[in-house]
């Protein structure tokens, strides 16, 4: 089945500790994106990457960084979180050249 | 930059009601448009999309059609089930791809008997 796979589903932490949420899709896709969703806020990108190797900044990347060595695969990680990177993470994959993207079913991460 | 305001929610139907969620947008050159829709628990699955002015998009039961003049993406339905309780997001692409989505802040749609 095709599909965009996230863990953990939930989470939660505390200030300061390492964590990573992964992220892997088994569609071939080249582009692959993290977005957080927060209320009244909608969905904002953190990171992208275009291919292995290639990854840039969306509208929110402070605290994140994230990492594209496989194809399939794209981590995000959080050196240290803080209470304000609480929030529900989503992983995104897409075909270069077509404009459909498929999400995760969401990474609900707190931080205390 | 782009982006794209929604009506605010919670929008509370019963059921075979008509359904009308506003969507607009700011962008510069010739946007996609998109109405994605997330059920509870799930991340957001594509409902229908347009690419060009006047296109119209469907799925489902739901349109939305391209208004340039009006830089709008309203998303109709004519009959609401309870099924379609979910919440409903507006988004655009600039880039041809989905590299890069912006989306609305989401309504979420209460459908009851």
């Amino acid at each position: 089945e095709a599909q965009v796979t996230q863990n953990p589903r939930y989470l939660i932490t505390v200030t300061g500790k390492k964590l990573t949420v992964t992220c892997s899709q088994n569609m071939n896709h080249e582009y692959m994106s993290w977005y957080r969703q927060d209320p009244g806020l909608g969905l904002r990108q953190i990171y992208y990457s275009m291919n292995v190797e290639a990854t840039d900044k969306g509208d929110v990347p402070e605290g994140y960084k994230v990492s594209r060595k496989e194809k399939r695969n794209f981590p995000l990680i959080l050196e240290s979180p803080s209470p304000n990177q609480t929030s529900l993470y989503f992983c995104a994959s897409s075909l270069a050249g077509e404009d459909e993207a498929f999400f995760g079913q969401g990474t609900r991460l707190t931080v205390v | 930059g782009d982006s794209v305001t929604q009506m605010e929610g919670p929008v509370t139907l019963s059921e075979e009601a008509f359904l009308t969620i506003n969507c607009t947008y700011t962008a510069t050159g010739y946007p996609s448009l998109f109405w994605y829709v997330q059920y509870p628990g799930e991340g957001l699955q594509l409902l229908l999309k347009a690419t060009k002015a006047d296109d119209k998009g469907s799925n489902k039961g739901f349109e939305a059609t391209y208004r340039k003049e009006t830089t709008s993406f309203h998303l109709e339905k004519g009959s609401v089930q309870v099924s379609d309780s979910a919440v409903y997001f507006c988004a655009l692409s600039n880039t041809g791809t989905a590299s890069k989505l912006t989306f609305g802040t989401g309504t979420r749609l209460q459908v009851t008997l």
